[in-house]
C-alpha cells in the first residue's frame, strides 16, 4: 500500500525566513502527492500536487514543493515565511481509491 | 462556487445517543469521504462513496458507524449508542473522480463531543 511520512512533528521559523516541511513517501509505480493546509478550526485546503513532469510544483499562498524520485521525497517549501502561514501542514498520496495522509506537521511561525 | 457543506458543526450528544452527521458534496464530484480527526492529530479514513459502487467501508472503527448517500449526492454518517471516544471532528471531502490526480476539497467539519 502506498503511504506517506511527516518526520517532524513540529516545525518552528521566524518570519522572513525559508520554510520546509518534510515528506517522504513509499509508493509502488508512479505516485500522485499532495499537500494540505489546515487553518485552526477550519477543514483542510488543498494547497499542491504533483502528478508528472516537472519536479518543481508551485502552489497556493506562494508555496511549492519539490519532488525527488531518488529521496522518495516530495517537501513543501516557501522562500519566506509569514506568521499567518502558521497551521498544520499534510502530506497524502494517492492510493488507488483512497488518500493517504500523514500524520501532519504543526507550523509555527515566530515574529 | 459553493464548497463542501457540512452540518451541524457543532454537536454535544449524551453517552448512548444515536447522531447523524451530514455532508453536502461539491456538485457534480462522483467521490466521497469521511474522515475523523482526533485533537488536530492525523486524518483516520473511515468509508468512500463512488458514483454508484458499493461504498469502501473498510475504516469504519465499528458496526456502531453507517453511512449513506442518497443519488449520488448528500451523504449522512450515522454514529448509533455514541460513546466517549468518538468524541472527535468528523470531515467530509469530495473529489471530481476518486481515483487518479483529482485532489480532494474537504468541508469544514462537524465537531462531535459525547458527555
Amino acid at each position: 500500500a502506498q503511504s506517506v511520512a511527516q518526520p517532524e512533528d513540529q516545525v518552528n521559523v521566524a518570519e522572513g525566513n525559508p520554510l520546509t516541511v518534510k515528506c517522504t513517501y513509499s509508493v509502488s509505480g508512479n505516485p500522485y502527492l499532495f499537500w494540505y493546509v489546515q487553518y485552526p478550526n477550519r477543514g483542510l485546503q488543498f494547497l499542491l500536487k504533483y502528478i508528472t513532469g516537472d519536479n518543481l510544483v508551485k502552489g497556493s499562498y506562494g508555496f511549492e514543493a519539490e519532488f525527488n524520485k531518488s529521496q522518495t521525497s516530495f517537501h513543501l517549501k516557501k522562500p519566506s515565511a509569514l506568521v499567518s502561514d502558521s497551521a498544520l501542514y499534510f502530506c497524502a498520496v494517492r492510493d488507488g481509491n483512497d488518500m493517504r495522509f500523514g500524520a501532519g506537521t504543526r507550523l509555527t511561525v515566530k515574529p | 462556487g459553493a464548497g463542501v457543506s457540512q452540518s451541524p458543526s457543532n454537536k454535544v450528544t449524551e453517552k448512548g445517543k444515536d447522531v447523524e452527521l451530514r455532508c453536502d458534496p461539491i456538485s457534480g464530484h462522483t467521490a466521497l469521504y469521511w474522515y475523523r480527526q482526533s485533537l488536530g492529530q492525523g486524518l483516520e479514513f473511515l468509508i468512500y462513496f463512488q458514483g454508484n459502487s458499493a461504498p469502501d467501508k473498510s475504516g469504519l472503527p465499528s458496526d456502531r458507524f453507517s453511512a449513506e448517500r442518497t443519488g449520488g449526492s448528500v451523504s449522512t454518517l450515522t454514529i448509533q449508542r455514541t460513546q466517549q471516544e468518538d468524541s472527535a471532528v468528523y470531515l467530509c471531502a469530495s473529489s471530481l473522480y476518486g481515483q487518479g490526480a483529482y485532489e480532494q476539497y474537504f468541508g469544514p467539519g462537524t465537531r462531535l463531543t459525547v458527555t
